[in-house]
């Protein structure tokens, strides 16, 4: 199974600050054939199902706010908001669907000071 | 718009089976795309448990062994989990989503495994 490992575990930020957080994968993500990296972000808000944010890494799902950027490729992602809002206070998980079983990291807790 | 909806006991005892339904609107299930369960243990880890596709066929956990089995109804536009031999550890929320990206999910269902 490829392991998804996220960092940080939780993380406290301030309305407007920009927030960082990786998801390193144990074999690389990247698709060969069509160059795109198997990886998805998603947000999991207090209460709610998880949400998909972002595929092959970098692409937003239709009608998620720009603030929302995911970049990397191989083993190595990120997903950064880029002026966090008291809105995106959640759980964001990655995960990989390059392979079944499908895997998820375990996740980086977004709470708002 | 698509929409999925778990629906099923609360409440297993254990040894006995775990079985949920997924109905689906919006969208047939024999038109494409993959048809998840995944669950999400206290604690908040997510697990996928496998699919069955639009054809009918299955992929799954291998960590569930021989206990799980995803079927379908496609007259009612629903599919089914079955989970056998249940331990307190199968004690979690569990979800139904759509397609590989994981891109539409029901809003989740409790299922405690208790005597």
């Amino acid at each position: 199974d490829i392991v998804m490992t996220q960092s940080p575990s939780s993380l406290a930020m301030s309305v407007g600050q920009k927030v960082t957080m990786t998801c390193n994968s144990s074999q690389s993500l990247l698709n060969t054939s069509n160059q795109k990296n198997f990886l998805a972000w998603c947000q999991q808000k207090p209460g709610q199902s998880p949400k998909l944010l972002v595929y092959f890494a970098s692409t937003r799902e239709s009608g998620v706010p720009d603030r929302f950027i995911g970049s990397g490729s191989g083993t190595d992602f990120t997903l950064t908001i880029s002026s966090v809002q008291a809105e995106d206070l959640a759980d964001y998980f990655c995960q990989q669907h390059y392979s079944t079983p499908f895997t998820f990291g375990s996740g980086t807790k977004l709470e708002i000071k | 718009d698509v929409q999925l909806q778990e629906s099923g006991p609360g409440l297993v005892k254990p040894s006995q089976s775990l079985s949920l339904t997924c109905s689906v609107t919006g969208y047939s299930i024999t038109s494409g795309y993959y048809w998840n369960w995944i669950r999400q243990f206290p604690g908040n880890k997510l697990e996928w448990m496998g699919y069955i596709s639009y054809d009918g066929t299955n992929n799954y956990n291998p960590s569930l062994k021989n206990r799980i089995s995803i079927t379908r109804d496609t007259s009612k536009n629903q599919f089914f989990l079955k989970l056998n031999s249940v331990t307190t550890e199968d004690t979690a929320t569990y979800y139904c989503a759509r397609g590989w990206l994981l891109s539409y999910w029901g809003q989740g269902t409790l299922v405690t495994v208790s005597a």
